[in-house]
């Protein structure tokens, strides 16, 4: 299958920071790419949809100003956590589909832990 | 919105065992797919359904896409340990952007 890529794959911050996840198609042009937050024991909860080159669409109740999305090209997108907050804590989760897929794959995901 | 009932939530089984797992929702789907999940990984695509009433196979793994399009069930035969892990049923609407719709997922525990 296709390699999606995520990184960092772990990270710590302090609390007030922000924080930015990148998530990169590697073997082909990622035309919509989702992010994803899950919480231990639970599954995922999807936070917006993102394709190349215009805005995110965000799920109800995810801020869009907190959760900074950017599709800039076909293999990346990034999510920035502004100002980061210990409930911001948890497990990022990207996926990424090609115009020729129905099916999206995914990144490893990146555990923020926000201190 | 939509909603995806999967169950069981927990199995135990022993090695060599089969193990099937089901998912029905409120509202039809036109594609569904089941993932497994590592802990600390992102998921992994196990197989992917297109059609109501498809069955695909994938190695031990068989999924089906149900007659109604509302369900779907995954069957493991000859459970290994690796089999652990939890396995997690999404649909997909065609025209929703390609978003999928997860179930709660299922968590396997295989003892040798």
């Amino acid at each position: 299958g296709a390699v999606v890529s995520q990184h960092p794959s772990r990270v710590i911050c302090k609390s007030g920071t922000s924080v930015k996840i990148e998530c990169r198609s590697l073997d082909f042009q990622a035309t919509t790419m989702f992010w994803y937050r899950q919480f231990p024991k639970q599954s995922l909860m999807l936070m917006a949809t993102s394709n190349e080159g215009s805005k995110a669409t965000y799920e109800q109740g995810v801020e869009k100003d907190k959760f900074l999305i950017n599709h800039a090209s076909l293999t990346l997108s990034t999510l920035t956590v502004t100002s980061a907050h210990p409930e911001d804590s948890s497990f990022y989760i990207c996926s990424a589909r090609g115009s020729l897929n129905t099916e999206a794959f995914f990144g490893q995901g990146t555990r923020l832990t926000v201190v | 919105g939509q909603q995806l009932n999967q169950s069981p939530q927990s199995m135990f089984i022993q090695e060599g065992e089969d193990v099937s797992m089901n998912c029905t929702s409120s509202s039809i789907f036109n594609t569904w797919l089941w993932y497994k999940q590592d802990p600390g990984e992102g998921p992994v695509l196990l197989i992917a359904l297109y059609k109501a009433g498809e069955l695909t196979s994938n190695g031990r793994l068989t999924a089906q896409f149900g007659i109604t399009r509302k369900d779907s069930f995954l069957n493991i035969s000859a459970s290994i340990p690796s089999d652990v892990g939890i396995y997690f049923c999404a649909g997909q609407l065609r025209g929703s952007n390609y978003k999928l719709t997860f179930g709660k997922g299922t968590l396997l525990t295989v003892n040798p």
